[in-house]
């Protein structure tokens, strides 16, 4: 079945420095890539995702990139602030597939 | 819409009580799910179900029973509490469009439930 590895699992930043996350997937079928963003005590939220025919998708000061040749794709977050403190999820699933492979989560911590 | 209601939200149980978490959705959405989170472990599938009357495990079900009736709800039965089933409990819901499944997930509140 299919793996996704994510890494770091803890991410320390500056205030307006940007973030990168990183994660591996094993199964080339895989085609649908979104990212979740938990708030301490929250419920996971689904903040941007991308499909296997693009290989770059912005939502203002995050951008998630994919390259399918490899098979990893990346969160990219600019402007830190700390409100984007939280753990972020990476996930992979097949098309028509309902069920998605988490990766394990990286808590980034944005100091003032 | 409400979305994704999870009920309790807190839950202290004794080992080997029993008990239901409980998970409906208002959005008419075919797929149901249960996670559980675990610190460094991510999200853990239990069980899901794809439309009313259809269910199949997950990555970790034992001690876990589900049932789908309806298409709204979605209930977890802890048959009998053990420790390690202390964590945080998320109901997730999906849907199709065009028939095809999505992928997207709508998690409810999640229920933390603690067993001395």
């Amino acid at each position: 079945g299919e793996n996704v590895e994510q890494h770091p699992s803890t991410l320390s930043v500056q205030e307006g420095d940007s973030a990168v996350i990183k994660c591996t997937y094993s199964d080339s079928a895989s085609n649908y890539f979104p990212w979740y963003k938990q708030e301490l005590g929250k419920r996971p939220q689904l903040i941007i995702d991308i499909r296997s025919n693009v290989g770059e998708k912005k939502d203002q000061r995050i951008a998630v990139t994919l390259n399918k040749t490899a098979k990893h794709f990346s969160l990219h977050i600019t402007e830190t602030q700390p409100e984007d403190s939280a753990v972020y999820f990476c996930a992979a699933s097949k098309q028509g597939s309902y069920i998605p492979t988490f990766g394990r989560g990286t808590s980034l911590i944005v100091h003032p | 819409n409400a979305g994704v209601t999870q009920t309790p939200k807190f839950q202290v149980l004794k080992t080997g009580q029993s008990m239901t978490l409980q998970c409906a959705q208002d959005m008419n959405h075919e797929y149901m799910s249960w996670y559980r989170q675990d610190p460094g472990m991510g999200l853990r599938l239990i069980h899901y179900s794809v439309g009313a009357g259809i269910t199949d495990q997950g990555e970790v079900p034992n001690g876990y029973n589900v049932s789908r009736s309806t298409t709204e709800d979605f209930p977890l039965r802890l048959l009998s509490a053990a420790p390690s089933q202390t964590s945080v409990y998320f109901c997730a819901s999906s849907y199709s469009y065009r028939g095809v499944a999505t992928g997207e997930l709508f998690f409810g509140e999640g229920s933390r439930l603690t067993v001395l």
